[in-house]
């Protein structure tokens, strides 16, 4: 079975600055795919990044990146210049044959 | 592109009856699937169909749930004999392919509760 933690219930980060958010997983699958999804209040899930297993580089979207260590299975999402609209529910999801495993996800709250 | 469309937004119904949900997903999508959210959790996997055949369902989804997708377009949700235990956000996505190839594009959802 395919499973997903986030160990940070909540963060909070000052507007402008940098939060990293953190993701462990596991599973036995050799080709898989990681994705981080933002779920602001009220509003759609959408994606906000990806990685593909079998690449090294880390993947980058704009403000977003990842830290990807295969070999400890970690995750992790680094927002830069945090803004305002960054505050959401953040999840880390892993590729389980044809489903999405969610982790528990991580509120982030961005301070003015 | 308008996107996945839930209908409703917001159901409250009364324990033991039946409800259906609604799912549009994005046109050129072949796949669907449903997911059911609570509060503070992640989404979790129901069943997902590839045009209209229901390929996967989770055991999580109990003989009183049932989802169709008749014409391989739109998917319909029903809870029979709804339990408080069932009141959540239905989550719906979908996707042109695979999981790994296209990610999953999702729906508002429609938040069920059940007095």
């Amino acid at each position: 079975a395919q499973t997903v933690t986030q160990s940070q219930p909540e963060m909070s980060v000052q507007e402008a600055e940098t939060v990293t958010l953190s993701c462990t997983y596991d599973t036995s699958e050799s080709d898989y795919y990681l994705f981080w999804y933002k779920q602001p209040p009220s509003r759609q899930m959408i994606l906000v990044i990806r990685q593909e297993a079998y690449k090294q580089q880390n993947a980058t979207e704009n403000r977003f990146s990842v830290n990807f260590q295969k070999a400890a299975k970690s995750f992790s999402l680094k927002i830069s210049d945090s803004q305002l609209g960054d505050a959401a529910m953040y999840f880390c999801a892993l590729t389980s044959g044809s489903r999405l495993t969610f982790g528990e996800g991580t509120q982030l709250t961005v301070n003015p | 592109d308008t996107g996945v469309s839930q209908d409703p937004r917001h159901k409250i119904t009364k324990r033991g009856q039946n409800v259906t949900f609604r799912c549009d997903p994005i046109s050129e999508h072949n796949r669907l699937y449903w997911y059911r959210q609570t509060l503070g959790q992640g989404p979790e996997f129901l069943t997902y169909f590839q045009n209209e055949a229901q390929l996967e369902k989770s055991r999580l989804l109990s003989d009183r749930f049932s989802a169709e997708r008749p014409k391989g377009s739109f998917s319909t949700l029903e809870i029979q004999r709804t339990e408080q235990g069932d009141s959540a956000m239905y989550l719906c996505a979908s996707s042109l392919s695979g999981v790994n190839n296209s990610p999953l594009h999702f729906g508002n959802g429609t938040r069920l509760t059940v007095t």
